[in-house]
């Protein structure tokens, strides 16, 4: 069962253009979430990640948006460059609790096309 | 600064085998992970450990075994390799909590 759900799997976008990746989640004692950026053949890193205490997290050309309500957050990637095609996984945990996990949503694949 | 290190890089078994993936993290992190990464399935935590001698299961832990003897160390153990344990698995390890974790380079695993 996902607790985390991610789209869309893949997407396409002129350079320039601005990438939109959504993430939904279902546990309400996540407390932090953080984006991974992923490219071929290595390991995911951290680009970005938010509290729910803030509805908007900004660094550089990438965004977080955080509705707590609703339980959704996604990334922006504005000014999309192709140096930005990669895979991008959102993810969610409880910081607080004792051995938190990561749970990951199921990535999106991001193209940008020069 | 070797982060986190995973060996070896690729592996092919045959249906049986088993084999143990290494990790070592020389970043002094308490907490680390095996995950593995399968198409449109995200990553799912095979086991955790947060200190030296404590570990537990993650959301996928059958077939496989981990232990934690030393900070820096910490294998995964596939006991009897299946086909449907092909997958891309990764090693993280984070100081504080799991949020910001830093991942190996992986490990891609055929079994045939």
């Amino acid at each position: 069962q996902q607790q985390v759900k991610q789209s869309p799997q893949s997407l396409i976008v002129q350079k320039g253009g601005i990438s939109i990746i959504n993430c939904a989640y279902e546990n309400t004692a996540f407390d932090y979430f953080p984006w991974y950026q992923q490219f071929p053949g290595k390991g995911p890193a951290l680009l970005i990640a938010i509290r729910p205490d803030v509805s908007e997290k900004k660094e550089g050309r990438f965004t977080i948006s955080f509705n707590k309500s609703a339980k959704q957050f996604s990334l922006h990637i504005m000014d999309s460059q192709p140096g930005d095609s990669a895979t991008y996984f959102c993810a969610a945990t409880n910081a607080k609790a004792a051995g938190n996990k990561l749970t990951f949503g199921g990535g999106t694949r991001v193209l940008v096309k020069p | 600064n070797a982060g986190v290190t995973q060996t070896p890089k690729f592996q092919v078994l045959k249906t049986g085998q088993s084999m143990t993936l290494q990790c070592a993290q020389d970043m002094n992190h308490e907490y680390m992970s095996w995950y593995r990464q399968d198409p449109g399935m995200g990553l799912r935590l095979i086991h955790y450990s947060v200190g030296a001698g404590i570990t537990d299961q993650g959301e996928v832990p059958n077939g496989y075994n981990v232990s934690r003897s030393t900070t820096e160390d910490f294998p995964l153990r596939l006991l009897s390799a299946a086909p449907s344990q092909t997958s891309v698995y990764f090693c993280a390890s984070s100081f504080m909590g799991f949020g910001e974790a830093f991942f190996g380079q992986g490990t891609r695993l055929t079994v045939v």
